[in-house]
């Protein structure tokens, strides 16, 4: 199975300043077409999680431009230009190339 | 809106059976790929199995193979997971998840959620 292991593991941001979350694979997610299948989620306190990126860097329909992806191969980051008070919760990547799909162990964010 | 509703969650000794289900609405549910992930109390997301709309192709994770089952009932529009021989470690909230090619495979559609309680 592919291991995904993210840092850090929790981030504490002031509202206003931006935040990045790494992520890196065991395996190269850069499948023959081109693409690499890794897909971002938040979990909000209390809620189910939400895609926010997939394919590395393509912001899911209705996801705010503060939220960016990029990354290629095994090294892959999520950031977030200026934090808001709605962002607070658990970043989680996964990678979608092979089954099992499988998650990175989470990054929480929460507000200084 | 498109959503996913799962049912079927509670508590249930060590050794017992449960089944989920998971509805639809919103889109054509019987058209895409359906999975199952789990999360344990305060722990992160754990794949769990997945089938496609056309059952063609089935997997389990190693943790749960042999014990579960998904199966769909295209006239319902639903699909279900079937737990038998539950373990401890089995108990956490299991989210139905749908796959949208559109987006390569990402997981768009989430449900709420139905909380599995293995204990005795």
């Amino acid at each position: 199975d592919i291991v995904m292991t993210q840092s850090p593991l929790s981030l504490p941001v002031t509202p206003g300043e931006p935040a990045s979350i790494s992520c890196r694979s065991s395996q190269s997610l850069l499948y023959s077409n081109g693409y690499n299948y890794l897909d971002w989620y938040l979990q909000k306190p209390g809620q189910s999680p939400q895609l926010l990126i997939y394919l590395g860097s393509d912001r899911a329909p209705g996801v705010p431009d503060r939220f960016s992806g990029s990354g290629s191969g095994t090294d892959f980051t999520l950031k977030i230009s200026r934090v808001e008070a709605e962002d607070v919760g658990v970043y989680y990547c996964m990678q979608s190339l092979q089954i099992p799909g499988t998650f990175g162990q989470g990054t929480k964010l929460e507000l200084k | 809106e498109m959503q996913l509703l799962e049912s079927g969650g509670g508590l249930v000794k060590p050794g017992g059976s449960l089944k989920l289900s998971c509805a639809g609405s919103g889109f054509t549910f019987n058209s895409y790929t359906i999975h199952w992930v789990r999360q344990a109390p305060g722990k992160g997301l754990e794949w769990v199995c997945y089938m496609t709309s056309s059952s063609s192709s089935i997997s389990y994770a190693d943790s749960v193979k042999g014990r579960f089952t998904i199966s769909r009932d295209y006239a319902k529009n639903s699909l279900y997971l079937q737990m038998n021989s539950l373990r401890a470690e089995d108990t956490a909230v299991y989210y139905c998840v749908r796959e949208n090619p559109v987006l390569y495979g990402a997981k768009d559609v989430w449900g709420q959620g139905t909380l599995v309680t293995v204990s005795s």
